[in-house]
C-alpha cells in the first residue's frame, strides 16, 4: 500500500504569513492528491483535488501542485478561520491512505 | 440535498461485539461508493474501506481487512461498520463519507456527522 509523509506536523504562523504543506508519496501517484481541512469536533472538508484544483467555494488563498511524488498545499495569506488540520490523501484504484496531518496554529 | 445521518454514540465493553450505521439521503444511494474513516483520540484520519451499495463490493485498507466488516443494505439506504469482538484500542470517532468519481477526482464529497466509539471496561 502507498504510504503518504506529511510535513510539518505542526506549524505557526502570523496572519497574512504565507504557509506551506509538504506532501511526498512512497510511489508515484500521478497527480492521484487530495487535501481536506479538519476543524475540531468537525468532519474533514475538501478543498484541493487531483493535486491542484481548486473545490467549489474554496478561496482562491488555498493551491496546491506537484506531481508524481512530491506535492505542496500552500495558503497564500494566512486567515484566522484558517485554523486547522490539514491532510493530504492518495487514491489508487479504490484504495485510499491519508498523510499524518499538519496541525496549524496563529503564532 | 445530500446527507449521511450516523447513529449515535456508543460505549461497550472489550470483547462486545457493534455495529454502527450511515444513512444517506438526497441522492441515489446505489450509484456511489460509501468509505468509513477512523480517527483515534488526537490523531489524524485512517481509511478502513469502502462499499458500493448497488452490488456490495466492498475493498479494505490492508490495515483494516479481518477486523472490521463493512456491509450496506440498499433497501434503507443504509452502510454499516461493525466490529464482532471490541478492543480498547477500538476507541476511536468513525466518520462514513461518499466517494465522488467524477471525469475529474477521487475523493470524498460528503461526510457523516461521526460516531463516537468508547471501549472500556
Amino acid at each position: 500500500d502507498i504510504q503518504m509523509t506529511q510535513s510539518p506536523s505542526s506549524l505557526s504562523a502570523s496572519v497574512g504569513d504565507r504557509v506551506t504543506i509538504t506532501c511526498q508519496a512512497s510511489q508515484d501517484i500521478s497527480n492521484y492528491l487530495n487535501w481536506y481541512q479538519q476543524k475540531p469536533g468537525k468532519a474533514p472538508k475538501l478543498l484541493i483535488y487531483d493535486a491542484s484544483n481548486l473545490e467549489t467555494g474554496v478561496p482562491s488563498r488555498f493551491s496546491g501542485s506537484g506531481s508524481g511524488t512530491d506535492f505542496t498545499f500552500t495558503i497564500s495569506s494566512l486567515q484566522p478561520e484558517d485554523i486547522a488540520t490539514y491532510y493530504c490523501q492518495q487514491y489508487d484504484n479504490l484504495q485510499y491512505s491519508f498523510g499524518q496531518g499538519t496541525k496549524l496554529e496563529i503564532k | 440535498e445530500v446527507q449521511l445521518v450516523q447513529s449515535g454514540a456508543e460505549v461497550k465493553k472489550p470483547g462486545e461485539s457493534l455495529k454502527i450505521s450511515c444513512k444517506g439521503s438526497g441522492y441515489s444511494f446505489t450509484s456511489y461508493w460509501i468509505g468509513w474513516v477512523r480517527q483515534m483520540p488526537g490523531k489524524g484520519l485512517e481509511w478502513m474501506g469502502i462499499i458500493y451499495p448497488g452490488d456490495s463490493d466492498t475493498r479494505y485498507s490492508p490495515s483494516f481487512q479481518g477486523q472490521v466488516t463493512i456491509s450496506a443494505d440498499k433497501s434503507i439506504s443504509t452502510a454499516y461498520l461493525q466490529w464482532s469482538s471490541l478492543k480498547a484500542s477500538d476507541t476511536a470517532m468513525y466518520y462514513c463519507a461518499r466517494r465522488k468519481r467524477g471525469g475529474y477526482g477521487d475523493y470524498v464529497d460528503y461526510w457523516g456527522q461521526g460516531t463516537l466509539v468508547t471501549v472500556s471496561s
